[in-house]
């Protein structure tokens, strides 16, 4: 069965550099999300998007910005980069649960950003 | 806010040792509970979801259950392929995402 598909798996930037991620959703799901993972770390929400409109908005920094596309992939802009940046970058995609309807999220493999 | 603890951190055992994970969570009422394996390096793979306080859900040696404040991960018997962090979200019932507790590291030795 096809999976979220994520790229690039690895990136390396400098300090005040920028970086975009992108994400190709499960077919047919509707939304997708952004989520960080540091070392160690529960992986923290950013942002998601339901039919291409942002839905939610988490603990994403201002220089970050993340949008869907016609086709419902989506890219996540990273600018200013800094240290603090480095981390496993996750995308998942759902079905938008209706009531109590099961729709996990299915995560990709992540992009690992290295900020050096 | 959403808060999920999950207990232990980490938990060592030997091959067919069982045991359970703990997931403690407080949310404005809830839409679902989720855990996920993740294997190091690779996103979080969807194991179970569950809904409502008593339900009860397995997949081979991985049974979960719900109360009202809490989720147990019970692993019967594991095998060294179970080692992997186990995570413990949930949604609520006015949102979407997935709240993550900060997982519980399991290693099986042979």
């Amino acid at each position: 069965a096809a999976g979220v598909i994520q790229s690039p798996r690895h990136l390396i930037k400098e300090k005040r550099e920028t970086a975009t991620l992108k994400c190709y959703p499960i077919p047919r799901h509707d939304t997708v999300y952004w989520y960080q993972q540091g070392p160690g770390q529960d992986p923290q929400f950013l942002i998601s998007f339901y039919e291409k409109m942002q839905s939610d908005k988490g603990s994403i920094p201002d220089r970050f910005s993340a949008q869907q596309f016609s086709d419902y992939h989506s890219e996540l802009n990273m600018s200013s980069l800094e240290l603090g940046d480095s981390a496993l970058y996750f995308c998942a995609s759902s079905l938008r649960p209706t009531g109590l309807g099961d729709s996990p999220l299915h995560f990709g493999n992540g992009t690992r950003l290295t900020v050096t | 806010e959403d808060q999920v603890t999950q207990s232990p951190e980490a938990l060592r055992l030997q091959e067919g040792e069982s045991s359970s994970l703990n997931c403690s969570y407080t949310v404005s009422g809830l839409r679902g509970l989720f855990w996920y394996r993740q294997d190091p390096g690779k996103g979080p793979e969807f194991l179970f979801t569950l809904y409502s306080a008593g339900e009860e859900k397995e997949k081979e040696r991985l049974k979960a259950t719900l109360t009202k404040k809490e989720s147990f991960l019970h692993i019967t018997a594991p095998k060294p392929e179970d080692s992997a962090t186990y995570l413990c979200a949930v949604r609520a019932l006015n949102d979407y995402k997935l709240s993550f507790g900060a997982g519980t590291t399991v290693t099986v030795r042979a």
